[in-house]
């Protein structure tokens, strides 16, 4: 069975800080894909990471594959409080995507 | 230019009662994925449709749970017999292509609520 795992659970933050978030496993994913969800919404595609080793920037976001494609990480340069939300990653595994539990990041103001 | 749209967004159901939630993919997607989440998780995968064709339901529990998605209409997720335990939201995506999942996007809906009382 394959699982991510993220870290940390939950993050709460200054304006203006820096953070990353983790997207860890056992197991190789062909790729993976960041979601962010707001509260009574759907989650939101962010990027999709397809190469070992691929770092791709969505503004303030920096998005990394490890080179085993194993895991992943998000980092928000100079937060704000519209980055609030739960982010989840998610592997592709056969005809399924696989997502872990989310990180909860709240970011004052 | 609609998304992924569900509804009902909220259904109120007492235990026993059938639930009928449903699901219309994004214009021109004719592959349509079913999740669960429960409060602070991820999404499970329940089931992947074709249209007209069950292509993987390894996630959909054995008994009560059923989906369909036929020819004409919305996805239609049921539940029969429901239980406290089924209380969730639960969300539908669609892709245009398969391909590798994990490739490629998948658009989700903004969920059902489901609650059981």
């Amino acid at each position: 069975t394959q699982l991510l795992e993220q870290s940390p659970q939950f993050l709460s933050i200054q304006e203006g800080e820096n953070l990353t978030v983790y997207c860890n496993s056992s197991s190789v994913f062909s790729s993976l894909q960041w979601y962010r969800q707001e509260p009574g919404e759907g989650p939101v595609l962010l990027v999709t990471v397809v190469t070992g080793g691929e770092v791709k920037k969505l503004k303030r976001l920096t998005f990394q594959f490890g080179d085993a494609r194993k895991d992943s990480s998000l980092h928000i340069t100079a937060a704000q409080p519209g980055d609030t939300g739960l982010y989840l990653c998610a592997g592709g595994g056969g005809n399924k995507l696989v997502f872990g539990a989310g990180t909860i990041l709240r970011v004052k103001s | 230019n609609a998304g992924v749209m569900q509804n009902p967004r909220h259904l109120v159901r007492r235990r026993g009662q059938e639930a009928r939630l449903r699901c219309s993919p994004m214009k021109g997607h004719s592959h349509v994925y079913w999740y669960r989440q429960l409060p602070e998780e991820g999404l499970k995968f329940m089931v992947y449709l074709q249209k007209e064709n069950i292509i993987d339901e390894s996630g959909m529990p054995k008994e009560r749970f059923s989906a369909e998605f036929p020819k004409e209409g919305p996805s239609i997720l049921r539940i029969q017999q429901v239980v406290r335990g089924d209380s969730a939201a639960y969300f539908c995506a669609s892709s245009p292509y398969h391909g590798q999942v994990g490739n490629q996007p998948q658009h989700f809906g903004d969920g059902t609520r489901l609650s059981i009382l």
